[in-house]
């Protein structure tokens, strides 16, 4: 069975206080992991899409990476308007995504 | 209109009631989806229409009926449920490119918050 594990659940940062959060994953061919932002009230917003082990995307103060069995969302420097609900997903070869519980990032001035 | 938009993005019933949830997408996508969102859990997809046919019926009870009469527009009829039901319901779209099958990056609309009294 495909598992998707985030942590942690909920994450305190200052603002400027650069951390990262962890998507761990089990699952039986891997085609595509995702993150997702969420915002209270709203659906997940897009945000990154990796493919193969080694690979890094970066937006703003956001960098995603992945290995074999995780993947981290680097905040560098973040901002109150980063706070969040952080979500990963991974996507199989079987045409299924699975979510995990997600991360709520909290940033304060 | 751009987006994936949901209608109505509040709504409150009774168990007896009939209510209906309506998702429409501007992304010219041929895929579409519903997923349950409630506290404390991860996203649950519950149905997945790719190219107007259902390809995915997650064990949803029957009080759950989709209907997507073009790949533009996805429906969930809701009747006699139960207060467990009451979540964040969201609709989304995708392109299909491989067998029928999604790639995965998913759009979301901002979700109908559904409450069952």
């Amino acid at each position: 069975e495909d598992q998707v594990t985030q942590s942690p659940e909920a994450l305190r940062l200052q603002e400027g206080e650069s951390s990262s959060l962890n998507c761990s994953y089990t699952v039986s061919g891997l085609r595509g992991l995702f993150w997702y932002r969420q915002d209270p009230g709203k659906g997940p917003e897009f945000l990154f899409t990796l493919y193969s082990a080694g690979e890094e995307k970066e937006k703003e103060r956001l960098k995603a990476t992945l290995t074999k069995k995780e993947s981290f969302l680097h905040i560098t420097a973040p901002k109150p308007e980063d706070s969040a609900t952080y979500l990963c997903a991974v996507h199989t070869n079987a045409g299924k995504s699975t979510f995990g519980d997600g991360t709520t990032l909290t940033v304060k001035p | 209109e751009t987006g994936v938009t949901q209608t109505p993005r509040h709504l409150v019933m009774g168990m007896t009631n009939k209510k209906s949830l309506k998702c429409e997408q501007h992304l010219g996508h041929n895929a579409m989806y519903w997923y349950k969102q409630s506290a404390k859990k991860p996203l649950e997809l519950m149905f997945v229409y790719s190219l107007e046919e259902r390809v995915e019926n997650n064990s949803v009870p029957s009080r759950f009926s989709p209907e997507c009469p073009n790949s533009s527009h996805l429906f969930l009829h809701l009747h006699t449920l139960q207060p467990e039901d009451s979540a964040l319901y969201l609709c989304a779209s995708s392109q299909d490119r491989v067998g029928g099958r999604a790639t995965g990056e998913l759009f979301f609309g901002e979700g109908s918050r559904l409450t069952v009294l």
